[in-house]
């Protein structure tokens, strides 16, 4: 079956602008995560999803910083105000359900996001 | 908060040859699960091997087996026979089991893997 599917591959914005990055989980997926890679460092955690409501979103840095998923399946992580610092892979994954057991985390091939 | 530390940046094998990646991790819960991931060029994070912190034998699969110290803290990857397909980032990553924790992942910094012939 498909895996999980991160659109643009690659987006260049300008300092200031707005962007939209789109995850689309594995179809039956319940849980939903976003982190953020920077040059040279592991992914960090940002924002996670159980079903539609955002159960965890401790790790999105600032208030520029947001995240829907409306239906449960596809969610969108939104950025305000792009800036410089901005610039990162954001990574979507998908599990099956969260919680209790070792509900593996598959991940997509993450946005290279380019702020100039 | 848990944290991990990956403290090789890069790591050299020969093909055919073995290697180990270290990983420690600091945490004051009892139960959690240890993971290796695997991040080739293609960004893609590919789970190599995962370990529960209950169980004391070590995991494996196929050429990968880890050497999980709880007391010690300490999670390493040992990787036999290695392969020019084996050529990646690898990281070590946390996650609590503690019921009605979130489910995120804590990654190390990665070791960055090279193979030669």
């Amino acid at each position: 079956g498909a895996g999980v599917s991160q659109t643009p591959s690659n987006k260049v914005t300008e300092k200031g602008k707005y962007v939209e990055l789109r995850c689309d989980p594995i179809s039956g997926h319940t849980a939903l995560y976003w982190y953020r890679q920077s040059l040279g460092q592991g992914p960090e955690f940002l924002i996670y999803f159980q079903g539609t409501g955002a159960a965890d979103d401790s790790g999105l840095p600032n208030d520029r910083f947001f995240a829907v998923r409306p239906e449960g399946s596809v969610s969108t992580l939104k950025i305000q105000r792009t800036e410089r610092g901005d610039s990162a892979v954001y990574l979507c994954a998908s599990s099956f359900l969260s919680g209790g057991g070792v509900h593996e985390q598959f991940f997509g091939p993450g946005t290279r996001l380019t702020v100039l | 908060a848990q944290t991990v530390t990956q403290s090789q940046p890069e790591m050299s094998v020969q093909e055919a040859e073995t290697v180990t990646l270290s990983c420690t991790y600091d945490t004051s819960e009892s139960d959690y699960y240890l993971f290796w991931y695997k991040q080739p060029p293609s960004r893609q994070m590919i789970l190599v091997i995962r370990q529960e912190a209950y169980k004391q034998q070590n995991a494996t699969e196929n050429r990968f087996s880890v050497n999980f110290q709880k007391a010690a803290k300490s999670f390493s990857l040992k990787i036999s026979d290695s392969q020019l397909g084996d050529a990646a980032m690898y990281f070590c990553a946390y996650r609590s089991a503690l019921p009605g924790t979130a489910s995120k992942l804590t990654f190390g910094t990665g070791t960055r893997l090279q193979v030669t012939l």
